[in-house]
């Protein structure tokens, strides 16, 4: 089965811009979906086909994908982005969703 | 505004069939370009996704669980359910449902709040 690999952590001081990746066999053929999780809530829709927003998610969320890497970018980072972000792929092989394993965003 | 509601026993014991139900209001379950999803979370781990269903009936299943999973839809009562068979202590999660959208790529874009599933005896 398809295999999704994130970093288990991501620190970055507010303002500056965090990056988180998201590491699959030729991801870049694929269409990536990115969630925000804050504790004790359900996940949020941040990015969606690689790179577009849902209406509502500030243009700081942004994505990108090629190659083996996606990556979500949130820029000028705030406290409110401290929360877990998880990567979805579709996996044509088995019909069927992949999660990545998430990576915790620590705001410094 | 779409809204879903998890519901379902909290507690299940093991080898028994773990049951639930989704409710979708403010928006009709038949219409519209949507998957119904279900996915779930152990406290302290990542997201699983378990399986999703088309208003015509088609399913996916997530492969690790496709002989334990029946996902089904009710237009009637405008719900969704799961039923997951033989369960055992590594299904206790927190339990969501979710609409994916064929506008964002089928991207979930409403969820409910999810509910928690304990398997003990």
């Amino acid at each position: 089965s398809y295999v999704l690999t994130q970093p288990p952590s991501v620190s970055v001081a507010p303002g500056q811009t965090a990056r988180i990746t998201c590491g699959g066999n030729n991801i870049g053929s694929k269409s990536v979906h990115w969630y925000q999780q804050k504790p004790g809530q359900a996940p949020v829709l941040v990015v969606y086909d690689d790179s577009d927003r849902p209406s509502g998610i500030p243009e700081r969320f942004s994505g990108s994908n090629s190659g083996n890497t996606a990556t979500l970018t949130i820029s000028r980072v705030e406290a409110g982005d401290e929360a877990d972000y998880y990567c979805q792929v579709w996996d044509s092989s088995s019909d069927s969703w992949v999660f990545g394993g998430g990576t915790k965003l620590t705001v410094l | 505004q779409v809204q879903l509601q998890e519901s379902g026993p909290g507690l299940v014991k093991p080898s028994q069939t773990l049951s639930l139900t989704c409710t979708v209001s403010g928006g009709s379950i038949s219409s519209g370009s949507y998957y119904w999803s279900w996915i779930r979370q152990p406290a302290g781990k990542g997201l699983e996704w378990i399986g999703r269903i088309y208003t015509s009936g088609s399913t996916n299943y997530n492969p690790s669980l496709k002989s334990r999973v029946t996902i089904s839809v009710d237009t009637s009562k405008n719900q969704f359910s799961l039923k997951l068979s033989s369960v055992t202590a590594a299904d206790t999660a927190v339990y969501y449902c979710a609409r994916d959208h064929g506008s964002s790529g089928w991207a979930a874009r409403d969820w409910g709040q999810g509910t928690l599933v304990t398997v003990s005896s």
